[in-house]
């Protein structure tokens, strides 16, 4: 099986930076997935790493290291509305095809400061 | 635009009764996912399918039913509603690599 441990909670200021970790054990791998969730919201796809290294979409990044079983996603000049819940994600090694059967972490709660 | 609609958004009901949550999509997607989400979890995958006429369990199945009769719609039916059933359902769908998915606003169920 799967599991994933990540931060229950992070808690930073406007125009900081944070990072949130996640850690996995897997009996197999296929990429780390980041979501978002604002409370009593649905969750957003943010970003997927299959390849060690980092993946940057404007102030989000996501790292990969598959020899470590870790990666982390970067918010830099943090606001506001970065205030949410994030989940990494990694596919199930039997799911095939175009499907991707997701197992989730836990969540980290982040909390960005005035 | 695409998108994908849950009903009910919430609802309240008792022990044992059989509970139905709808999801539709109009992304035209084949893989159609369902979760609970429960503080302290995360989300779990209950059931997913990978077109019409298929059906498969995830990992926390039990008590869950779904059928696929259509590419639009993966209704979740709770055979007989347990209060350890209580969460939040959320439907998800997904036909592009790199294992994004699209996730509906969600369902509060509550059983009372």
């Amino acid at each position: 099986g799967q599991s994933l441990e990540q931060p229950s909670e992070v808690t930073a200021v406007e125009g900081a930076i944070v990072q949130i970790n996640c850690t996995y054990q897997t009996s197999g791998f296929y990429g780390l997935s980041w979501y978002q969730q604002h409370d009593g919201g649905a969750p957003t796809f943010l970003s997927y790493n299959a390849l060690d290294g980092l993946e940057e979409t404007g102030r989000f990044s996501s790292f990969l290291s598959r020899s470590d079983s870790y990666g982390y996603l970067l918010l830099q000049e943090l606001q506001m509305k970065d205030s949410a819940s994030y989940f990494c994600a990694v596919r199930d090694p039997l799911s095939s095809g175009s499907a991707r059967q997701l197992t989730f972490g836990s969540g980290t709660q982040l909390t960005v400061l005035p | 635009d695409a998108e994908i609609t849950q009903s009910p958004r919430h609802k309240i009901t008792e022990t044992g009764r059989q509970v139905t949550l709808a999801c539709h999509q109009t992304w035209n997607h084949n893989n159609m996912f369902w979760y609970r989400q429960d503080l302290g979890h995360g989300l779990r995958l209950i059931h997913y399918s990978y077109g019409v006429q298929d059906t498969n369990k995830g990992e926390v199945s039990d008590g869950y039913s779904v059928s696929r009769s259509n590419t639009e719609d993966l209704p979740l039916t709770l055979e007989s509603a347990a209060s350890s059933q209580t969460s939040v359902y959320f439907c998800a769908t997904s036909d592009k690599p790199g294992d994004e998915q699209y996730f509906g606003p969600g369902t509060r169920l509550t059983v009372t």
